[in-house]
């Protein structure tokens, strides 16, 4: 069982490169997330996407792209990273975007620790 | 806004001893409450939730019930393990529109033998 995958676990980065993470689940959700963990602020979410072929902004949305490419896979991409992006990145993925109790559970992926210099 | 404010940390406990984590929240209409586990290296897994005012959501000898009255949702366990060391997120889910996740800062838990 193995829920949400994420890669790379760890990455180094110049000022300026690009780089994509990597995400998929197999528990058949039709919605995913991507969150930033950055200490002493929780988790911050920076895109979503309700279901296959929709993508929106979170919170913190600029300096990233995403790609909703299939039912299972959601990926995030840093076109010209930055050291203000240095943070670990988490994956979710959740039954629907809403449910009727409002309680939404997420499942997560074990985390991307990113530094940028 | 909508927001979670949790006790900072770290809480460093010896195993058996007593666990209150604190949470509040500030939020309109009637969230859904929950609290998450972050073990090391690993990512964010439900611990328990809370749907309702006075409902307890428990796990693993964990409790914590919703207090509209206080708008608290703190964490208890009546006798930790070393195991249990870990970050617990307070985070609720707003009413209306999406349902978002807003997390708190995150309370990071030593216990020691």
């Amino acid at each position: 069982n193995a829920g949400v995958t994420q890669t790379p676990k760890f990455q180094v980065l110049k000022t300026g490169q690009s780089m994509t993470l990597q995400c998929a689940q197999d528990m058949n959700h039709n919605s995913m997330y991507w969150y930033r963990q950055d200490p002493g602020m929780g988790l911050r979410l920076i895109y979503y996407s309700a279901s296959e072929g929709t993508t929106d902004k979170g919170e913190v949305p600029n300096g990233y792209n995403v790609s909703r490419l299939n039912k299972r896979e959601f990926s995030l991409r840093l076109e010209s990273a930055a050291p203000s992006q240095t943070s670990v990145y988490f994956c979710a993925s959740s039954e629907a975007l809403r449910v009727a109790s409002g309680a939404n559970v997420l499942t997560f992926g074990a985390g991307s620790r990113l530094t940028v210099l | 806004g909508n927001s979670v404010t949790q006790m900072e940390g770290p809480v460093t406990l010896s195993e058996e001893a007593f666990l209150t984590i604190n949470c509040t929240y500030t939020a309109t209409g009637y969230p859904s409450l929950f609290w998450y586990v972050q073990y090391p290296g690993e990512g964010l897994q439900l611990l328990l939730k809370a749907t309702k005012a006075d409902d307890k959501g428990s796990n693993k000898g964990f409790e914590a019930t919703y207090r509209k009255e206080t708008t608290s949702f703190h964490l208890e366990k009546g006798s930790v393990q070393v195991s249990d060391s870990a970050v617990y997120f307070c985070a609720l889910i707003t009413g209306g529109g999406y349902n978002k996740l807003i997390f708190g800062a995150g309370t990071r838990l030593a216990v020691h033998p």
